[in-house]
Order: C-alpha cells, then structure tokens, then sequence
C-alpha cells in the first residue's frame, strides 16, 4: 500500500463547479500536511498548508481528519485557470507525495 | 533569492553512463531532497538529507547516490545510466527536517532526464 493515496482522476468538470479532491495516508505518526499545485513541465508549487481545525484560502477550504487520516481540498466556483494536477504531500521524518489528481475545468 | 537552483535542465545519456545532477539552495535549509516522477506516478522520493554529512534513502534510491558535504549543495549522481532511470528529476528543499515545522517545501524548476 501506496504511504499516501489519491483520488486518480482525471476530474473533467465546468467552470463554476465544485470539486473535491480525498488524499488518505497510512502513516499515523505525519505531522504537516500541503496541497501542491503541479502545472504541465513544471515544478510543484505550494497552494495551502493543511491544519487540523481546517483553513480556507479564497475559494479554497482544506481539511484534515487525523482520525480517519485522510485530508481533502475543496475548490468552489472553478476556474479556467484551475486545471492542474493536485498532489497531496504529507511529512513525518521525509515528505511523501501522492501520485496527483488531475483537474481539468472546461468552459 | 535565487531559491532552490538544479542544472542541467535537460540531458541526454548514453546506456552506461554516469553523470551528476546538480542541486543547490541559497536559503540555509536543513532538508533537501531529489525526486523523480514518471507520467502516473507522482513524486518518489529518491534521497534525503536532513543536514550536512547526513543522507538516507527514499522509496526508489537504486542506481542512485548522493552526497551532502555543504548545507548549500546536494549532489544527485547515476551510477550507470539505464533507461528505467528517463525522468524528471525534482529536487527539494525545506528550511526544516521536522516533520511539524509546517515549513514551506521549495522546487527547483526540474532536470528532465532521458537515457537512450
């Protein structure tokens, strides 16, 4: 079993859709908690950390459950400019990454 | 600031050959990291470091070695190029290896790999 597991994708949806994305882990000892944002042939960029009382950022929200490990990202009225891949990143001692879910919002 | 500086950004190898992957952070960070990801795959962690003369292996580290003499800089070396290894390479940094720091994880912009 994958340490850190995505939704696979890819998520085809509308511009002003909503859409949610699950990353579970298996490590119960992971401290911090990202959504990275990963665009064509490029390097991964930091969209939000992740805390335990959850945190929005614009349209935004993440979310962690510690107890059923697993954090999630929701991003509301979507965007042209949202489609990405979006990796999921979770630390204990290294930083592991999920494979990414692919996005792609369409007019 | 010029943040976390890979090179080359592209190479082409020749089955059997060595070569070195560069990777060096201006910003004093303790953690730095070299991983690979291939179409579906996402990022595998390759090798790690958590401070000067400390490295430890990743998920996929065979064929792979590393180095971490200075803070600033972070060696990736192939051994002996095989096509498994055709990738892109990121490498990482992060100002601190605990794992609650909550520290912001920086990129370089990728070395994309292909071995003929």
């Amino acid at each position: 079993r994958k340490e850190v597991e995505q939704d696979p994708g890819p998520f085809n949806v509308p511009e002003g859709a909503t859409v949610a994305f699950n990353c579970t882990y298996s490590n119960s000892a992971s401290q911090s908690f990202f959504w990275y944002r990963q665009d064509c042939r490029k390097e991964p960029k930091l969209l939000m950390s992740v805390y335990s009382s959850g945190n929005e950022d614009g349209r935004f929200t993440a979310q962690l459950n510690r107890a059923s490990q697993y954090i999630s990202l929701l991003i509301r009225d979507s965007k042209l400019s949202d489609s990405a891949t979006y990796l999921c990143v979770v630390t204990n001692n290294k930083l592991i990454f999920g494979a990414g879910t692919r996005l792609a919002v369409h007019p | 600031n010029a943040g976390v500086t890979q090179t080359p950004k592209f190479q082409v190898l020749k089955t059997g050959q060595s070569m070195t992957l560069q990777c060096a952070q201006d910003m004093n960070h303790e953690y730095m990291s070299w991983y690979r990801q291939d179409p579906g795959m996402g990022l595998r962690l390759i090798h790690y470091s958590v401070g000067a003369g400390i490295t430890d292996q990743g998920e996929v580290p065979n064929g792979y070695n590393v180095s971490r003499s200075t803070t600033e800089d972070f060696p990736l070396r192939l051994l002996s190029a095989a096509p498994s290894q055709t990738s892109v390479y990121f490498c990482a940094s992060r100002n601190s290896w605990r794992a609650n720091s909550g520290n912001t994880i920086y990129f370089g912009e990728g070395s994309w790999l292909t071995v003929v």
